[in-house]
């Protein structure tokens, strides 16, 4: 079975410092990568996502990701973060087989003062 | 894109009772669903693969006759959380994937239900 480690629990930074957020998983097969961020009170909001192609992903609010295949990585990466990106971010990963789920990392928090 | 519609948001029930939750995809057909569980500041943690027509695929360490899930139609599946007790309480998340032939393609997201149990 598939799982997802996200090495950094709690990340503290100030406003326009650049953020890196790791994200490693175990499956030996083809995947399908994501990123979600949850902001307090909310649900789920999909940031980007990897299915095949060019492993730099962009996504929304200045994210982007590198698919490391030969490292099992996918991390999240953002040059200058805002107060506003203070949230929860989980990494997910599900085999690329239809009638599969996302397995979620156990998500970092990303306080980020003004 | 498409949209998958959970009902209720928020439901406070006694314990002892039993709550059903409903998800719909709006705009496609969801042969497979997904239901999630997450705890205050914790991960989602799949709960159950809930497969239309036939019995849904339960997470090792999951009761299945607590969370009986239905999947009668390719738009709705529902979760019932039977005989529920304040351990019960959390959040809980269905989930839909899209899929081109046997290849998947996006996944989509309930709003999520908020379940309290006194």
């Amino acid at each position: 079975a598939q799982s997802v480690s996200q090495h950094n629990h709690h990340v503290i930074l100030s406003e326009a410092a650049s953020l890196e957020l790791g994200c490693n998983y175990s499956y030996g097969g083809t995947v399908n990568l994501f990123w979600y961020v949850q902001y307090p009170g909310q649900h789920l909001q999909l940031l980007l996502k990897y299915f095949s192609g060019d492993p730099l992903v962009k996504g929304i609010k200045g994210f982007e990701a590198e698919f490391i295949k030969s490292k099992f990585s996918f991390n999240l990466r953002k040059p200058s973060v805002q107060w506003s990106d203070t949230a929860e971010y989980f990494c997910a990963v599900s085999p690329n087989q239809a009638g599969t789920a996302l397995i979620f990392g156990k998500g970092t928090t990303l306080s980020v003062s003004s | 894109g498409a949209v998958v519609s959970q009902h209720p948001s928020r439901v406070i029930c006694k314990s002892g009772t039993s709550v059903k939750i409903e998800c719909r995809s709006l705009d496609f057909q969801a042969t497979t669903m997904f239901w999630y569980r997450q705890f205050p500041k914790q991960s989602l943690m799949l709960m159950a693969t809930s497969n239309e027509g036939s019995k849904a695929t339960y997470e090792q360490g999951v009761e299945k006759d607590k969370f009986l899930i239905n999947h009668a139609s390719l738009t709705l599946s529902t979760l019932t959380v039977t005989s529920a007790h304040p351990e019960d309480s959390s959040f809980y998340i269905c989930s839909a994937r899209t899929a081109t032939g046997i290849m998947n393609t996006e996944a989509f997201f309930g709003q999520g239900t908020r379940l309290t149990v006194v």
